[in-house]
């Protein structure tokens, strides 16, 4: 039952170019979406998260917006640095203290 | 980051015995997760845990698997009798800080059943 779906398995930038990381889901009672990211044989990392009654939240380089009637949010990373290559989670949860419910990943490499 | 620990970061063992898996969470907070990720697959939900009984659980944790809170800091995953399909990556989470929002992730046991 995938209720978060990330179906970009990948993504290649160029260091100080914008990555543009995507996330669909299926159920509309999500009231809380956050994004992890993860580097191998590590726990995931939190990077920023949105509530639902937001479109859009700011954190530094990371910016994410959220467009319920068309249950899609996306990360922004600009500029993306060489550090920032590594699986990107999208998560979702349905009520506080709720289960986190993942995508499948978003691998995201930057290139010199 | 609020911090989560875990040990061990690597358990090997063979199908059939019993290993338990430990971790420390943020301190303050009553609800605690379990969570695994099998190579190459997503992150899974396993078992949530509050005030000392299990909130939640998915259709994975089934009865091999246990959750409890030997001491007031300290929260164990115990499975009773291991199979190969349950060599994963095992991250337990806390929420950290006044908010309950955000759920902060361990850095994980490597279990390998072989």
């Amino acid at each position: 039952d995938q209720q978060v779906k990330q179906n970009s398995p990948s993504l290649s930038v160029q260091e100080g170019r914008i990555s543009i990381l995507n996330c669909d889901y299926t159920n509309s009672m999500f009231d809380y979406f956050l994004w992890y990211k993860k580097y191998p044989a590590e726990g995931p990392t939190f990077l920023i998260s949105i509530s639902s009654i937001k479109d859009k939240n700011e954190d530094g380089r990371f910016t994410v917006f959220l467009n319920k009637s068309a249950k899609h949010l996306s990360l922004h990373i600009v500029p993306s640095q060489p550090g920032d290559s590594a699986v990107y989670f999208c998560a979702a949860r349905t009520d506080s203290w709720g289960k986190l419910q993942f995508g499948a990943g978003t691998q995201v490499v930057v290139t010199p | 980051e609020p911090e989560v620990t875990q040990t061990p970061s690597h358990q090997v063992t063979q199908m059939g015995q019993e290993v338990i898996l430990r971790c420390v969470p943020i301190s303050n907070h009553l609800y605690f997760y379990w969570y695994r990720q099998i190579l190459g697959q997503k992150v899974e939900f396993l078992v949530s845990f509050y005030n000392n009984e299990i909130s939640e659980k998915s259709e994975i944790f089934d009865d091999q698997f246990s959750v409890e809170r030997p001491d007031g800091s300290n929260f164990t995953l115990k499975i009773r009798s291991t199979k190969l399909e349950d060599s994963a990556m095992y991250f337990c989470a806390s929420p950290g800080g006044i908010s309950t929002d955000t759920q902060y992730f361990g850095p994980g046991t490597r279990l390998t059943v072989l």
